[in-house]
């Protein structure tokens, strides 16, 4: 079975540009989340969802953010407009969530992302 | 409040030394998930173990290794004759199980060193 797919893998974009990050998640997973990691701040979650529905997107920095979930087996994550401090590598994940499984995540290759 | 705390930051050993790597989280709920993740050169970040909060038997995998004492709120995971192979960044995470949709609390992750 495939695992997480992320695209692209790498991004170099210029300030003031819009990027957008893709994720298709492993298939009958429920719950999808979005992370990045930068060697100041490690790991961070930005948003999740479960059944295509964000629930707690308050990691998301600031209004330039964004992430959809238009059906089960695709998302974005939306940067505009991008600023140098953006460069990371983010992180799809997702996870079959419910009470009864321990819902380990399944993470994506990741996409590193250069804002000059 | 949910937190998983890796006090050691970098670790450095030698080839077949036998080395530990600590994690020790905070929760609230009784029924609670443990996981070990690792994240080689490569960048991505693999699924190692889970283990639920009833089930404090240690579990080895070759020449992996997990101790989980409830009693110190500790998860440890030790590396027998450790290899180049094994450098990596490898990061604990919590979940509790009222966090139905599967969120999961990082710790900022032991980078590990295994030189020849």
């Amino acid at each position: 079975d495939a695992g997480v797919i992320q695209s692209p893998r790498h991004e170099v974009t210029e300030m003031g540009q819009e990027v957008t990050l893709r994720c298709k998640p492993i298939s009958g997973h429920n719950s999808l989340f979005w992370y990045r990691q930068t060697m100041m701040r490690g790991l961070e979650l930005l948003i999740y969802f479960n059944n295509n529905v964000p629930i707690d997107d308050s990691g998301m920095p600031e209004d330039r953010f964004s992430a959809k979930m238009p059906n089960a087996s695709f998302s974005t994550l939306k940067i505009q407009p991008s600023e140098p401090r953006d460069s990371a590598v983010y992180f799809c994940a997702s996870s079959l969530a419910g009470t009864s499984s321990y819902n380990e995540q399944f993470f994506g290759p990741g996409t590193r992302l250069t804002v000059l | 409040a949910q937190k998983v705390t890796q006090a050691q930051t970098e670790i450095s050993v030698v080839e077949k030394e036998d080395v530990t790597l600590d994690c020790v989280y905070e929760t609230r709920d009784t029924t609670y998930y443990l996981f070990w993740y690792k994240q080689p050169p490569s960048g991505e970040l693999v699924f190692l173990i889970r283990r639920n909060s009833f089930d404090e038997q240690n579990e080895i995998s070759g020449r992996y290794s997990w101790n989980f004492q409830k009693s110190t709120s500790s998860f440890n995971f030790t590396i027998t004759a450790s290899q180049v192979v094994d450098s990596a960044v490898y990061f604990c995470a919590l979940r509790n199980r009222g966090s139905t949709l599967g969120r999961l609390y990082f710790g900022r992750g032991t980078q590990l060193t295994v030189w020849p």
